[in-house]
């Protein structure tokens, strides 16, 4: 157990919706990061907050947002959802907000299925 | 841009004997971090082992262990005594350093390898 949690866990919706995905960092882990994977596509980062505050941006659509609240826990909101973002979606997160030796530790995952 | 390169799409291993999984990656950083992780069937990510740039020894952690090799930026996974319990898509993921962004954390994975050990 990473200490990292996700909720839900599974999530099945109709196209053209909007969900919300919960993750609450390990205790003390001021960085949340947002990772997508697909099998087309692999891991990809989303996006990544700290202490609060947006601190970089991958491969996130316009339809989708994030954000982090003061007791750190963070929410990924997707929209509009298209049967391609039909995924498993990962957050992770660290004491820092980067650096080389920037330990991740991954929540067990939300699997979305958009019908 | 910095890529990670996992060449060995999925593997089969004898159970007892030892693996290695190749893992190749561009960057021009100087200070950098390598890290293995885990992904069972179940789809959890399972951190394994970590190493830095800047380590000169191979980074060890029970069964598993990295060989290093800086100048041919290559940071393999072995996997030793191999278990049922260790068939699972394998990833390798770099952390850039200070001096790439400066500012964010996230993690650059390779497309995995899948294992099977065979019984």
């Amino acid at each position: 157990d990473s200490g990292v949690t996700q909720t839900p866990k599974h999530l099945i919706t109709a196209t053209g919706q909007r969900v919300t995905l919960r993750c609450s960092p390990r205790s003390g882990d001021l960085s949340v990061y947002w990772y997508q994977q697909s099998l087309d596509q692999g891991l990809q980062f989303l996006i990544q907050y700290y202490n609060g505050e947006e601190r970089a941006k991958g491969n996130i659509l316009e339809r989708f947002s994030a954000q982090q609240f003061p007791d750190l826990h963070s929410e990924l909101n997707l929209s509009s959802l298209e049967l391609g973002d039909s995924a498993l979606y990962f957050c992770a997160s660290s004491v820092e907000a980067g650096g080389w030796d920037n330990e991740q530790f991954f929540g067990p995952g939300t699997r979305l299925t958009v019908l | 841009a910095q890529k990670i390169t996992q060449t060995q799409p999925g593997m089969f291993v004898q159970e007892k004997e030892a693996v290695t999984l190749d893992c190749t990656y561009d960057t021009s950083d100087q200070s950098y971090g390598l890290f293995w992780y885990k992904q069972p069937s179940s789809g959890e990510m399972i951190f394994l082992i970590y190493q830095g740039s800047y380590d000169e020894q191979n980074a060890t952690e029970g069964r598993y262990s990295l060989n290093f090799q800086k100048a041919r930026k290559s940071a393999n996974l072995v996997i030793s005594a191999s278990q049922l319990g260790d068939s699972a898509m394998y990833f390798c993921a770099m952390s850039p350093g200070q001096d790439y962004g400066g500012s964010q954390g996230n993690l650059i994975f390779g497309k995995g390898t899948k294992l099977s050990v065979k019984p």
